[in-house]
C-alpha cells in the first residue's frame, strides 16, 4: 500500500498570505496525484488532479506542483474561505489519502 | 448538474447489515467508474470501494473485502453498498463518489454529500 504523509498537521496563516501544503508518498505515484478541500460539515471538493490541473471552477491561487514522491500545494493568497481541511490522495496504485492539513487563521 | 445522493444510512447493532445507495443525476451513469469513500468521527478519508464503469470490475479495501458489495444498477442511476458483519470500526460517514472516466484509476468527483452509519449496541 502506498502511503500518503502530509505536513504540516496544522498550518496557521494570516488571511492574504502564501500557504504550502505538502505531501510524500511512500513510493513513486508519477503524477497520479489529487488535492481535496473539505469543510466542516460538507464533502470533500476537488482541488487538482494529475498533480498540478486545477479542477472546474477552481480558482487560479490553487496551483499544485510535484512528481514522483513529493507534493505541494501553494494558495497564494488565503482569503476567508480557504480556511479549511486539504487532502491529498494518490489513484496510481489503489486509492490511498494523506492525513489531511489543517489551515486555520493565524 | 452532476448530483449524488446518499441514503440508507443508520444506527446498526454489530453484526448487523445495511445496504447504502448513492443515487446518480446529470450524468450517463453507465460510463462512469463510481467509489465509496468513509470517513471515521474525526478522521480522515479512507477509500472503501470502487467499481468499474457497466460495473465490470470491482474493488474493495482489505478491511472490507468479503463483508460489504458494491453493485450499480444501470436502469436506475444508482450505486449500492451491501454492509454485512457490520463492526464499530465501520463508523463513519460514506460518501459515493464519481470518477473521470469508466475507468477508477482516476480521481473522485464530484462527491455526493454523505451517510453517516453508526455501529454500536
Amino acid at each position: 500500500e502506498t502511503v500518503m504523509t502530509q505536513s504540516p498537521a496544522t498550518l496557521s496563516v494570516s488571511p492574504g498570505e502564501r500557504a504550502t501544503l505538502s505531501c510524500r508518498a511512500s513510493q513513486s505515484v508519477n503524477s497520479n496525484l489529487a488535492w481535496y478541500q473539505q469543510k466542516p460539515g460538507q464533502s470533500p471538493r476537488l482541488l487538482i488532479y494529475g498533480a498540478s490541473t486545477r479542477a472546474t471552477g477552481i480558482p487560479a491561487r490553487f496551483s499544485g506542483s510535484g512528481s514522483g514522491t513529493e507534493f505541494t500545494l501553494t494558495i497564494s493568497r488565503l482569503q476567508a474561505e480557504d480556511f479549511a481541511l486539504y487532502y491529498c490522495q494518490q489513484y496510481n496504485d489503489w486509492w490511498t489519502f494523506g492525513q489531511g492539513t489543517k489551515v486555520e487563521i493565524k | 448538474e452532476v448530483q449524488l445522493l446518499e441514503s440508507g444510512g443508520g444506527l446498526v447493532q454489530p453484526g448487523g447489515s445495511l445496504r447504502l445507495s448513492c443515487a446518480a443525476s446529470g450524468f450517463t451513469f453507465s460510463s462512469y467508474a463510481m467509489s465509496w469513500v468513509r470517513q471515521a468521527p474525526g478522521k480522515g478519508l479512507k477509500w472503501v470501494s470502487s467499481i468499474s464503469g457497466r460495473g465490470g470490475d470491482t474493488y474493495y479495501a482489505d478491511s472490507v473485502k468479503g463483508r460489504f458489495t458494491i453493485s450499480g444498477d444501470n436502469s436506475k442511476n444508482t450505486l449500492y453498498l451491501q454492509m454485512n458483519s457490520l463492526r464499530a470500526e465501520d463508523t463513519a460517514v460514506y460518501y459515493c463518489a464519481r470518477h473521470y472516466s469508466s475507468s477508477p484509476n482516476n480521481w473522485f468527483d464530484p462527491w455526493g454529500q454523505g451517510t453517516l452509519v453508526t455501529v454500536s449496541s
